[in-house]
């Protein structure tokens, strides 16, 4: 079956500029992730969906950073007023089993690779 | 910043052999991860530990959770060119949602 699918793939913004971008998870996966990769680093976790609800939103590292999934499926993060520091990779992943219980088997998509000029 | 210190932070082997690479934490983790990236790619999920001093083996890879919760092992056997990658061990502490990941161990095979 299709994995998680991530769009754009790249994103070149000019700093100030307003970016959105797109998961679509694996049909029928409940909890859906956003992480955060800079370069030559591992990914840090930004936010957390259960369904529709955002239930954790703490590694999101400023006001600019706001992330929704409207009916559950589809997640869109947008940043705004994009400045140099926000250029990294933006990863997706989602998972079957609701957290805390059951297992943690998280699928990545293949991120998105946004440089901010 | 990342909680979780993996070493070494590059290896670069000769085909055939073994590799072994490991994580360590001040905190404790209830679940351990260890996930492989490609360029371009996402990191893709090898072996996953739940109990402490589990120990899972998937093909050629081993992997084992830390007795004190605090660190975990990664064994490669007889190592082949598609091993290329970074590997990132990944934790996640009792009650909580987010995966914390290590800084990557980056391996490069010699055929």
């Amino acid at each position: 079956g299709a994995g998680v699918s991530q769009s754009p793939r790249y994103k070149v913004a000019k700093r100030g500029q307003d970016v959105a971008l797109r998961c679509d998870p694996i049909s029928g996966h409940v909890s859906l992730f956003w992480y955060q990769q800079a370069l030559g680093q591992g990914p840090e976790f930004l936010t957390y969906f259960q369904n529709e609800a955002q239930l954790d939103k703490s590694g999101l590292p400023s006001d600019r950073f706001f992330a929704e999934r409207p009916e559950g499926s589809v997640s869109t993060l947008k940043i705004q007023r994009t400045q140099q520091e926000d250029s990294a990779v933006y990863l997706c992943a989602s998972s079957l089993v609701l957290l805390p219980i059951g297992g943690l088997e998280q699928y990545f998509g293949p991120g998105t690779r946004l440089t901010v000029t | 910043g990342q909680q979780l210190n993996q070493s070494p932070q590059s290896m670069f082997i000769q085909e055939g052999e073994d590799v072994s690479m490991n994580c360590t934490s001040s905190s404790i983790f209830n679940t351990w991860l260890w996930y492989k990236q490609e360029p371009g790619e996402g990191p893709v999920l090898l072996i996953a530990l739940y109990k402490a001093g589990e120990l899972t083996s998937n093909g050629r890879l081993t992997a084992q959770f830390g007795i004190t919760r605090k660190d975990s092992f990664l064994n490669i056997s007889a190592s082949i060119p598609s091993d290329v990658g970074i590997y990132f061990c990944a934790g996640r502490k009792e009650y909580g949602n987010k995966l914390v990941f290590g800084a990557g161990t980056i391996l490069r095979v010699k055929s």
